[in-house]
């Protein structure tokens, strides 16, 4: 049981270029977020999602999309990287979205954009 | 809008110490109130997790209060200890779901 997991753990990207950050969980969870944390800042959420097929905004949705064509992963993907973006980026998963539901964490993603 | 903010931003104290990082909130109405620990290189640990109708719950050495009227939680670290070194978040669950969080106290427990 691995939990929340997250690929890559590290990336550097110049402005302009795409990639995909991949979150997998393993504990049948329906709900799944991607956050980015900002030196001086709490968790902002990106986007989350509520079941498989199925996404919506949060509170900084701008420059990122996301998918969730399997119930166990949730991709963040950045089109067009900017400097902006550079940012440790978590995912976490729930069961629900309830007062009494945890969220469980993934290790994080180290972007740095140049 | 709700704000939550942790002061201060770092925190150093002598092992064995007893110590209380705080946690302010501008809108009482909140579902939950949750702390974590964060670890370098790691994700996030949910610590204490209270609902709005109870006062205070305790893990161990730990123990986190809710004061909803002064926009208030506590955590209370009793005989403090070097591996508890972390940086400690906490977060607001209100009637959006979404969690809140604050930007954290950085804790360093120094032998």
């Amino acid at each position: 049981n691995a939990g929340v997991t997250q690929t890559p753990k590290f990336r550097v990207l110049k402005t302009g270029q795409s990639m995909t950050l991949l979150c997998a969980q393993d504990m049948n969870h329906e709900y799944m977020y991607w956050y980015r944390q900002d030196p001086g800042m709490g968790l902002r959420l990106i986007h989350y999602s509520v079941g498989e097929g199925t996404t919506a905004k949060g509170e900084v949705p701008d420059g990122y999309n996301v998918s969730r064509l399997k119930k166990q992963n949730f991709l963040l993907g950045l089109e067009s990287a900017a400097p902006s973006q550079t940012s440790v980026y978590f995912c976490a998963s729930s069961q629900g979205q309830g007062t009494g539901y945890e969220q469980y964490f993934g290790p994080g993603t180290r972007l740095t954009v140049t | 809008k709700q704000e939550v903010t942790q002061i201060p931003a770092a925190l150093s104290v002598p092992e064995g110490e007893n110590l209380v990082l705080n946690c302010s909130f501008t809108d009482s109405a909140i579902y939950n109130l949750q702390w974590f620990r964060q670890d370098p290189g790691k994700g996030l640990t949910s610590l204490l997790l209270i609902q709005s109708s109870q006062r205070e719950q305790t893990s161990g050495r730990l123990n986190a209060s809710l004061d909803k009227s002064s926009g208030r939680s506590t955590l209370y670290i009793a005989a403090s200890q070097p591996g508890d070194s972390a940086t400690y978040l906490c977060a607001i669950r209100g009637p959006s779901y979404q969690l809140i969080w604050g930007a954290g106290t950085k804790l360093i427990i120094k032998p």
